[in-house]
């Protein structure tokens, strides 16, 4: 079974600097995604980024992008310019290939410091 | 824009209530989750559907059930509410690519209280 170790339970980072949070994963496949999902105070969870484990390439949406360690099993999410926006919990997530159910991480609370 | 709804923001029930949670969603998708957050566990997956009337049990089934008569439609049934059960839950939706990568689209959760 799947996985995924999110060692992290708090982080908090100044206004426009750049944070980065950590996941681990385990797994036997040798394809497969990963995910960031977003939980702001408002509850709703909302998809970050991607990232496909074939692609050599890590994976980039605007500030977000992702430092993937294939061999290592590691997926980190890196914030640069953190905004007051991004405060929310952060949890790192592998799907299960087939049906899609998600295998999340307990999860990173995110505090951004005006 | 789409949208799965979730027919409770807040509920608070009684020890041994029927208690019922339902999820709407409006994307077509085949696949329904219903998923359980807790403080430092994160969220783990209760039940979940990839098509109607078909149902699976995810990693903590025990004391719920679940209905999927409609493909829209998706409830979570706790048969006799118990105050472990007082939690979030999350009902998410996406399609069946069959691959794994597709995105899951998440309800805003109703926050339930069992005392």
């Amino acid at each position: 079974a799947q996985t995924v170790t999110q060692s992290q339970p708090e982080m908090s980072v100044q206004e426009a600097e750049t944070v980065t949070l950590s996941c681990t994963y385990d797994t036997s496949e040798s394809d497969y995604y990963l995910f960031w999902y977003k939980q702001p105070p408002s509850r709703q969870m909302i998809l970050v980024i991607r990232q496909e484990a074939y692609k050599q390439q890590n994976a980039t949406e605007n500030r977000f992008s992702v430092n993937f360690q294939k061999a290592a099993k590691s997926f980190s999410l890196k914030i640069s310019d953190s905004q007051l926006g991004d405060a929310a919990m952060y949890f790192c997530a592998y799907p299960n290939f087939g049906n899609e159910k998600l295998t999340f991480g307990t999860g990173t609370r995110l505090t951004i410091i005006p | 824009d789409v949208k799965v709804t979730q027919s409770s923001r807040y509920l608070v029930k009684r020890t041994g209530e029927k208690v019922f949670l339902e999820c709407v969603q409006d994307m077509d998708h085949e696949n329904m989750f219903w998923y359980r957050q807790d403080p430092g566990l994160g969220l783990r997956l209760i039940y979940f559907s990839y098509d109607v009337k078909m149902k699976e049990k995810g990693d903590i089934p025990e004391g719920y059930s679940v209905s999927r008569e409609k493909k829209e439609r998706f409830s979570l049934i706790l048969e006799s509410a118990s105050t472990n059960q007082t939690s979030m839950y999350l009902c998410a939706s996406s399609s069946l690519s069959g691959t794994g990568g597709v995105k899951a689209f998440f309800g805003q959760g109703t926050r339930l209280t069992v005392v």
